[in-house]
């Protein structure tokens, strides 16, 4: 089992604020980090998938860098808007792992 | 139409009822997974099958019984269920099992109430 862990746990922020959250994980034998974004009474769904230190990607107003090194992924949001409401889950994958595992996630609430 | 859909959304059931989740995957992918979410926890994954051939089982108890007939379909068959076993199971397919950048599809979960 992998050792994913998340922070903060929850968090409020206003309409139009810009904000950020970290995941943590081991850095050795690191293979892959994965965000995924999951709605209430949806599905969760895939934001990015990293692989390499320094990776920056980016969808719109979110985007990720990861460090490898250090192990751990931060992910931003700018100008937050209530549709982006929601539990950020980050999940890691070793070098001969076949398997992701997650954090317990960040939940994020938008106050309009 | 969503790529991976479970039913049903909701179970209720008794501890000894006999019931089954059932998920199916309109993307073509090669490899299904169950995951069980509960309260507070990081997701769990429970059973892997990649081609129809079940290639992970994360000691769960055998009250927990996985069937995958063909690549598109994943059964959770479920008896003699505990109250603790209540949580939200998720399934989730991917390309190919293990691949690097391979992320994974959900579904909507079921949600299991076991009294």
């Amino acid at each position: 089992i992998l050792n994913v862990e998340q922070s903060p746990q929850s968090l409020h922020v206003q309409e139009g604020d810009s904000t950020n959250f970290t995941c943590s994980f081991p850095s050795s034998n690191f293979y892959a980090l994965h965000w995924y974004r999951w709605e209430t009474a949806k599905s969760p769904e895939a934001l990015f998938v990293m692989t390499l230190n320094g990776d920056e990607k980016k969808k719109g107003r979110i985007s990720a860098t990861l460090n490898t090194k250090e192990g751990y992924s931060y992910l931003y949001i700018k100008g937050s808007q209530p549709e982006d409401s929601a539990t950020y889950l980050c999940a890691s994958r070793q070098t001969g792992a076949n398997n992701l595992f997650f954090g317990t996630g960040t939940r994020l609430t938008v106050i309009p | 139409e969503t790529g991976v859909t479970q039913t049903p959304r909701h179970l209720v059931m008794g501890m000894t009822n006999k019931k089954s989740l059932k998920c199916e995957q309109h993307l073509g992918h090669n490899a299904m997974y169950w995951y069980k979410q509960s309260a507070k926890k990081p997701l769990e994954l429970m059973f892997v099958y990649s081609l129809e051939e079940r290639v992970e089982n994360n000691s769960v108890p055998s009250r927990f019984s996985p069937e995958c007939p063909n690549s598109s379909h994943l059964f959770l068959h479920l008896h003699t269920l505990q109250p603790e076993d209540s949580a939200l199971y998720l399934c989730a397919s991917s390309q190919e099992r293990g691949a690097r950048t391979g992320e994974l599809f959900f579904g909507e979960g079921s949600r299991l109430t076991v009294l």
